[in-house]
């Protein structure tokens, strides 16, 4: 089992849907969750990060943390064509400051 | 935030030659550190960059291969060694600033 599984998609969706994506890990230990988003032919983004359970809202972004299912989830509300992108989860012990373990990507497509 | 460049941001090289990418940080960032990104897998680490002392690297890399420096707190090299057609990735540099990673645009090597 890969210490973090993300579904790679891809993910097709029409303008202003709701677009949910989603991580689980196996690491137990892990305490620090974020979400990048990389567009094509660039570096992964910083979107969010999270410690430990619960939600953080930014703008039209929601990050959400289940540790007790080892579950994380990014929303995005109102999507819109510039939100097409992958989307990577990736998650630590102590926070950036170490080793990010990451999910494949999800590939997002928004259309017009 | 921090903002992270690299040089060369892509190059074609032949098999049995070697390349070494830079990476500059507009900030003196606690931790730097080096991924690999090979289609429709995860970012994988290659190794921790420590200023001023050997480089810590994941199981599966070896510094024969990537010799890596670190000079002072805003700078690192990564070099790939002898290499072969595997080697062909996008190679991504990052530095740590409190609890966020933050990510260079890549090197995008193909070697023939």
């Amino acid at each position: 089992q890969k210490e973090v599984e993300q579904d790679p998609g891809p993910l097709s969706v029409p303008e202003g849907a709701i677009v949910s994506l989603n991580c689980t890990y196996s690491n137990s230990a892990f305490q620090y969750f974020m979400w990048y988003r990389q567009y094509s032919r660039k570096g992964p983004e910083l979107l969010m990060y999270t410690y430990s359970s619960g939600n953080k809202e930014d703008g039209r972004f929601t990050a959400q943390v289940d540790k007790s299912s080892k579950y994380i989830s990014l929303f995005i509300r109102d999507s819109q064509p510039s939100d097409s992108a992958t989307y990577l989860c990736a998650m630590s012990v102590t926070g950036g400051s170490e080793k990010l373990v990451f999910g494949k990507g999800t590939k997002l497509t928004v259309n017009p | 935030s921090a903002v992270i460049s690299q040089k060369p941001s892509r190059d074609i090289c032949q098999r049995g030659t070697s390349l070494t990418i830079q990476c500059q940080v507009d900030s003196q960032v606690t931790m730097m550190f080096w991924y690999r990104q090979q289609p429709g897998q995860s970012l994988t680490l290659i190794a921790t960059a420590n200023q001023g002392s050997e480089a810590t690297y994941e199981s599966g890399f070896v510094i024969d291969k990537f010799p890596i420096s670190r000079p002072n707190l805003t700078f690192s090299t990564l070099t790939v060694s002898n290499m072969s057609p595997e080697d062909s990735s996008i190679y991504l540099c990052s530095g740590a600033l409190g609890y966020e990673q933050y990510f260079g645009p890549g090197t995008r090597l193909t070697v023939t």
